[in-house]
């Protein structure tokens, strides 16, 4: 596709359960990018792929946090034993390079119950 | 901790008047600047970037960077209600020991009509 995918656009979920969220940025996009954004808020930087490489993980909130990336393309933002405040939309950029223009998804607004 | 820092707003406008959005950043190193547009529940949309000292101009919007003063700004000229919206500002920075985008956490625009 010509844009970054993110699926799921929209996930419910009980609290203690554990999510997956999948980002497929654009084609030939070196660097990828997983942002929190609650209500209101700006946006929270989570952390940062180089490559299948995250050098920077220094956003996520806690160790129930966790993302891979697989090919240099696809990335899974991992979330284990979510709490409510985990609730927010879930976005992810991607660029060419690490400080080129960042290109975001839809996101996945995520609803912990 | 390098920063970009937005006033929040809302900043209103009269249809057909010129929006000034303005930002300012803490990294004398930044080289990078852009402006997003995110409306209401949807992701960001990259709008503008701009690299040199001066002004860029595109259709309706003008960016303005001034290095020396570390600012930032973002003209819309003939705003249209249809320009509601928040807008990011985004500066690169060396920040957790990578250079990546650092956001501001946006200034609301309402325009009236």
């Amino acid at each position: 596709g010509a844009g970054v995918s993110q699926s799921p656009s929209n996930k419910v979920t009980e609290k203690g359960k554990d999510v997956e969220l999948r980002c497929d940025p654009i084609s030939g996009h070196t660097a990828l990018y997983w942002y929190r954004q609650s209500l209101g808020q700006g946006l929270e930087f989570l952390i940062y792929f180089q490559g299948n490489s995250a050098p920077d993980k220094s956003g996520l909130p806690s160790d129930r946090f966790s993302a891979e990336r697989t090919g240099g393309s696809v990335s899974t933002l991992t979330i284990q034993r979510t709490q409510q405040e985990d609730s927010a939309v879930y976005l992810c950029a991607s660029s060419l390079m690490e400080y080129q223009p960042q290109h975001f998804g839809d996101g996945t607004r995520l609803s912990i119950l | 901790q390098k920063e970009v820092e937005q006033n929040s707003g809302p900043l209103s406008v009269p249809e057909g008047a010129i929006a000034s959005l303005n930002c300012t950043y803490s990294d004398r190193g930044s080289q990078s600047f852009f402006w997003y547009r995110q409306y209401s529940g949807k992701s960001p949309e990259l709008i503008m970037f701009i690299y040199s000292n001066g002004d860029k101009e595109d259709g309706r919007f003008t960016a303005q960077l001034n290095k020396a003063s570390q600012y930032v700004s973002l003209l819309i000229r003939d705003s249209q209600p249809s320009d509601s919206a928040t807008y990011l500002c985004a500066a690169d920075g060396f920040s957790g020991g990578y250079n990546k985008l650092i956001f501001g956490a946006g200034t609301r625009l309402a325009v009236h009509p």
